[in-house]
């Protein structure tokens, strides 16, 4: 069954309004969380790191005060994209690793079925 | 810094016919190798992981993969190939040290042909 789900699978907005994307680690109880995006015909880049209880960690390049991320509960991180614009379209993909922490280099991570944002 | 390279963007294979998509890796340290597979508009399936041991690692839906220090390669292979099996394959490397991140590669178009 899903390790990690994901809110919603698609979503169209006008420029301008604020999208928000649930992450859900089913099977446990996540401490640490990844956001993804992903560019068609394009690999992953990581855009943060959502760190439960504390803030999440921004990769370079990557605007925090774009990309709200929220780790709300041990099972629940949100990523809010504000002010969207046509070029914040993509494909966004949340993961967790096992046992839901961070830290273990060996640990394999598992990522939801992704987002697809469209900004018109 | 880590980095990981597919130089294939697509490979065509008959069905029936053993397959190979390529990876090599740069990473400090001992690598932690993955393979991924997405299917069309969907997130990342795990395949299979080379942690330690054995080079040859037997994943989901028949892959495997050979781990080779020496060519800093982790290629995945099936011994033949299905229809089904036609996907994007994503390889990825962790280095050592807990605040390394997952690396992917750009990704290998694989088509899988009657």
């Amino acid at each position: 069954g899903a390790v990690v789900s994901q809110h919603p699978s698609w979503v169209i907005c006008k420029s301008g309004t604020s999208v928000k994307i649930e992450c859900r680690s089913l099977d446990f109880q996540a401490t640490t969380m990844f956001w993804y995006r992903q560019f068609p015909k394009q690999s992953l880049m990581l855009m943060a790191t959502s760190n439960e209880g504390s803030k999440a960690t921004y990769e370079q390049g990557v605007e925090k005060d774009k990309f709200l991320i929220n780790h709300a509960s041990l099972t629940l991180s949100t990523l809010t994209v504000t002010s969207a614009h046509p070029e914040d379209s993509s494909f966004y993909i949340c993961s967790v690793p096992t046992g839901g922490t961070s830290g273990r280099v060996r640990d394999t991570q598992y990522f939801g079925p992704g987002t697809r944002l469209t900004v018109l | 810094a880590q980095s990981v390279a597919q130089p294939e963007d697509q490979v065509n294979v008959a069905e029936g016919n053993p397959l190979t998509v390529k990876c090599t890796y740069s990473v400090s340290g001992n690598p932690y190798l993955f393979w991924y597979v997405q299917y069309p508009n969907r997130g990342l399936q795990f395949l299979l992981k080379y942690i330690t041991g054995d080079n040859l690692v037997k994943g989901s839906y028949g892959f495997e993969a050979e781990f080779n220090k020496s060519q800093t390669s982790f290629h995945l292979k099936k011994p033949s190939a299905l229809v089904s099996d036609s996907a994007l394959y994503f390889c990825a490397v962790r280095g050592g040290g807990t605040a390394s991140k997952l690396t992917f590669g750009t990704g290998t178009r694989l088509q899988v042909t009657l």
